[in-house]
């Protein structure tokens, strides 16, 4: 069926370094992505979100890109700092639905 | 502004017991959802109302679970009978749509659900 996924289970970065964090969707339709930080005990936390008339989205040391063309969306982190440990989650919607389906998330490690 | 309060944060049931879960979202927000968490996946959408109609329940297992939410404003999401796959985190969230445009949801802390 249709769905949400990533490419890496696991991420384990040095503190200071980028972190590149990838998710691939199936469906064509899906017009429109975030990216949830989930820390543990927490519930999900939106971190930036991007519309599929746009190639790219920068916020404060995040940049979302996205690819409609491979249908691949990705998530970079400048600087990556110890706070940054969580497990991240892309989400996608359809059709301006509310209805979004999420992806099973990749747990990003700092090492100091 | 407050977040999307609920209660309890942790419930432990023996399977076939009854449990429910309150929510409480952003005041003003017209669209609340329930999530399943099951450990080590992303949430999975169970309901979605809007004010206090559903818009969605496709996945919502209606032979156990039920949701309401009669106010428009809190809601509660309730299991009868448990079972051992229903262990999970519970997360609600809500957003502030009313229109045709996507707005994000804001999530709340969850309820950690073991059935035993």
């Amino acid at each position: 069926g249709e769905s949400v996924g990533l490419h890496l289970p696991t991420l384990s970065v040095q503190e200071g370094d980028n972190s590149i964090i990838n998710c691939a969707y199936s469906n064509s339709a899906s017009d429109y992505f975030i990216w949830y930080k989930q820390e543990s005990g927490k519930g999900p936390q939106f971190i930036i979100d991007i519309r599929s008339n746009m190639d790219k989205r920068q916020g404060q040391r995040v940049t979302v890109l996205l690819n409609k063309t491979v249908k691949h969306l990705s998530l970079q982190i400048a600087a990556t700092q110890p706070g940054d440990s969580a497990v991240y989650f892309c989400a996608e919607n359809r059709n301006y639905g509310q209805n979004f389906v999420f992806g099973p998330g990749t747990r990003l490690s700092v090492l100091p | 502004e407050a977040g999307v309060a609920q209660s309890p944060r942790y419930k432990i049931i023996e399977k076939r017991q009854s449990v429910a879960f309150w929510c409480n979202p952003i005041s003003g927000h017209a669209t609340l959802y329930w999530y399943q968490q099951i450990l080590g996946q992303g949430p999975k959408l169970l309901i979605q109302f809007q004010n206090n109609g559903v818009v969605d329940d496709s996945q919502l297992p209606k032979d156990r679970f039920s949701a309401e939410r009669l106010k428009g404003v809190d809601s509660t999401l309730k299991i009868q009978p448990a079972k051992l796959e229903d262990s999970a985190v519970y997360l609600c969230a809500s957003s502030s749509h009313r229109g045709p445009r996507t707005d994000t949801q804001y999530f709340g802390p969850g309820t950690r659900l073991t059935v035993l």
